[in-house]
């Protein structure tokens, strides 16, 4: 499943309670993305990072927070401040952050926040 | 903000018949349009992808055109086979800077045997 690892697979927490979702790469990709998918509205990014120690927000950064302290890393918290938590979380990684660089995609974090 | 807008929502189509999906996409500046393939509780894998300097790419059964002046692009599948069947996502980078996508809302596709 190539080599990007998010952990764990399935997560529920209850309202109020920050999260923390974890993904590892060990492609020596400089970029790292985050996604959150749901149903009939595509992939929506969180945040991104081209390189070590520096991240943007993307589209719907609000209750989220990151860091990127080492190159193979790239948590994602979900904090009691984002409305509606559940939904299906995914990492990517690519090469590089320029033009053209595919993504390479984990196989995601299914968050139920009740 | 820019975005992408895909259709349709769902396809059904008989194996080995051709599939078509149609993307639009709001940022001019955009040059870079990937496809991405998702089955069911997997994760999204890049199936193909174009450049704006080109109109046209085929990789065996699957193709994509982009059409930069009327800023739409489409995947077209043919000969479908019972394997296809998954959810299908469109893309386009901004701020070509970041290598930063945007997806469109994606297509489910049904290949019916």
């Amino acid at each position: 499943d190539g080599g990007i690892t998010q952990s764990p697979k399935y997560l529920f927490r209850k309202e109020g309670q920050n999260v923390t979702l974890s993904c590892e790469q060990n492609l020596n990709h400089d970029a790292m993305y985050w996604y959150r998918q749901d149903p009939g509205q595509g992939l929506r990014l969180i945040y991104y990072s081209q390189i070590v120690n520096d991240f943007q927000k993307g589209d719907i950064a609000e209750g989220y927070s990151v860091s990127r302290e080492k190159k193979e890393s790239f948590p994602l918290t979900v904090t009691s401040a984002q409305k509606n938590p559940t939904a299906f979380y995914l990492c990517a990684s690519s090469p590089t952050g320029s033009l053209g660089s595919p993504l390479h995609f984990g196989n995601g974090t299914r968050l139920t926040v009740t | 903000g820019e975005n992408v807008e895909q259709h349709p929502s769902t396809l059904s189509v008989q194996e080995g018949d051709s599939a078509v999906i149609k993307c639009t996409y709001s940022d001019s500046a955009s040059n870079y349009f990937p496809w991405y393939k998702q089955e069911l509780g997997k994760r999204p894998q890049l199936i193909i992808d174009i450049r704006s300097n080109v109109g046209e790419k085929k990789d065996q059964r699957i193709a994509v055109t982009l059409n930069k002046t009327a800023k739409h692009f489409s995947l077209h599948i043919t000969e479908t086979q019972p394997e296809d069947s998954a959810v299908y996502f469109c893309a386009a980078n901004t701020n070509s800077n970041t290598g930063k996508l945007i997806f469109g809302q994606g297509t489910t596709l049904q290949v019916k045997p």
